[in-house]
């Protein structure tokens, strides 16, 4: 079945960088979109970005402002967040999730990133 | 960005009873709509796309409909792993977005 296991997360000071993985399995990775998603404390669930299926298409929420960028390594089934200039309010669950027409139809368990100084 | 208000914010049911979930967006977003369930320490699972359509594996007690800027998903019998927060999410105008969530209690 559709696994998704997302890794990287943790404690990083304001102003710094994170990089996220995503790695997939149980689908055609390289046959699929995929996308971003976090959800922070009190907040609503936001989609960051998504990639297409060979990663030269992408998309980002308004609120990334350039600071995020996402990538993908269909040779190790694998999706990437690269995170610049991290603020608290960035703080959340991080999501990798398989996109079928812009819906999440599978998701991870979650990465957890904390912006604190 | 299409903004998604859900209502209400939570819902006291009682279980077997029958819970009805609103979410209403600014703009139309067609028949684009998605609704999620979260369950307390999980992520979210897709429970309905396009409207109307059960994913794989979603029980026939859910059901949805609406269009435009108005939906609906309702669960016509509360089993007990049914209590969560459930999340609609427009796929219509990029950026994707969601709604703030109907968490379901107990009541």
């Amino acid at each position: 079945q559709v696994q998704l296991v997302e890794s990287g997360g943790g404690l990083v000071k304001p102003g710094g960088s994170l990089r996220l993985s995503c790695e997939a399995s149980g689908f055609s990775f390289s046959d699929s979109y995929m996308s971003w998603i976090r959800q922070a404390p009190g907040r609503r669930l936001e989609w960051i970005s998504y990639t297409n299926k060979n990663g030269d298409s992408t998309g980002y929420g308004d609120f990334v402002k350039g600071r995020f960028t996402v990538s993908r390594d269909n040779a190790k089934n694998s999706l990437y967040l690269q995170m610049n200039s991290l603020t608290a309010e960035d703080t959340a669950v991080y999501y990798c999730a398989k996109e079928d027409w812009g819906r999440a139809s599978h998701w991870g368990q979650g990465a957890l990133v904390t912006v604190s100084s | 960005e299409r903004v998604l208000t859900q209502s209400p914010d939570t819902l006291s049911v009682s279980p077997g009873e029958r819970a009805t979930l609103s979410c209403r967006a600014s703009q139309s977003v067609g028949s684009n709509l998605a609704w999620y369930q979260q369950r307390r320490g999980q992520a979210p699972r897709l429970l309905i796309y396009d409207t109307s359509t059960r994913a794989t594996g979603v029980p026939v007690r859910f059901s949805a409909s609406g269009s435009e800027t108005e939906f609906t998903l309702t669960i016509s019998s509360l089993q007990s792993e049914d209590f969560a927060v459930y999340y609609c999410q427009q796929h219509n105008h990029w950026p994707w977005t969601f709604g703030q969530g109907t968490k379901v209690e107990i009541k």
